[in-house]
């Protein structure tokens, strides 16, 4: 069983496309998280939301939107892809805000997005 | 300057060596420090984490953080190939909470060679 899983793995697209990456968590976790990496291995944290509400919004631009239907799912729309949108996008999530927890982040595998 | 410095390597050593690998911070309310391993096309996955100064063992793995330097590393003890992977240096201002933004460093890629 896989407990953070996104789809889809690999993405090729034009420029000026717009795509969507979707992810689902099953550890019952309560905070997901949207994160890109660079092609020099560079994590940047973009969007987090707890309980389907947003409470991280780096700045990114206004292309990408993500989307919390339940505290299970977090999915990310980028308008107009740009050749700098290349990078592998890594969904994310991690125990809430109430009781002890490491602290640790479960990452998924990755949705790695090739922009033409 | 980013907030996490990381030296990207490559690094490459002989099975069995000692590894020490090291990350630098500026934020000095950083107080929650972790290594996440990452191999080749997976995602991270935490490999130890601490809290506040000292060190922590687990194996071969030890992790040290002293916050007056602002430098936290991580050792291997009698590297094996299977430890091959890149290595990212995060750290958070609290270890729990869902508010907690944890920032990572650049990763360092280790290759060990059998």
């Amino acid at each position: 069983d896989t407990a953070v899983s996104q789809t889809p793995k690999y993405l090729v697209t034009q420029m000026g496309n717009d795509k969507s990456i979707k992810c689902e968590q099953n550890l019952g976790h309560d905070t997901m998280y949207w994160y890109k990496q660079d092609s020099k291995k560079f994590l940047k944290i973009m969007f987090s939301y707890n309980n389907k509400e947003l409470i991280i919004n780096e700045t990114v631009p206004n292309r990408f939107s993500p989307k919390s239907p339940d505290k299970a799912h977090l999915n990310l729309h980028i308008n107009s892809l740009e050749l700098g949108d290349s990078a592998v996008y890594f969904c994310a999530s991690r125990p809430g805000l109430a009781g002890p927890s490491t602290g640790e982040l479960f990452f998924g595998e990755g949705s790695r997005l090739t922009v033409l | 300057q980013k907030e996490v410095e990381q030296d990207p390597g490559p690094l490459s050593v002989p099975e069995g060596a000692i590894v020490s690998l090291n990350c630098t911070y500026s934020n000095s309310a950083f107080q929650y420090f972790m290594w996440y391993r990452q191999y080749s096309r997976k995602g991270p996955e935490l490999l130890m984490y601490t809290y506040s100064s000292g060190n922590k063992e687990d194996g071969r793995f030890t992790a040290q953080v002293d916050k007056s330097s602002k430098y936290i590393s991580l050792f291997i003890r009698d590297s094996q190939p299977s430890d091959s992977a890149t290595y990212l240096c995060a750290m958070s201002l609290r270890p729990h909470g869902g508010y907690q933004k944890v920032t990572f460093g650049t990763g360092t890629k280790l290759q060990v060679i059998p």
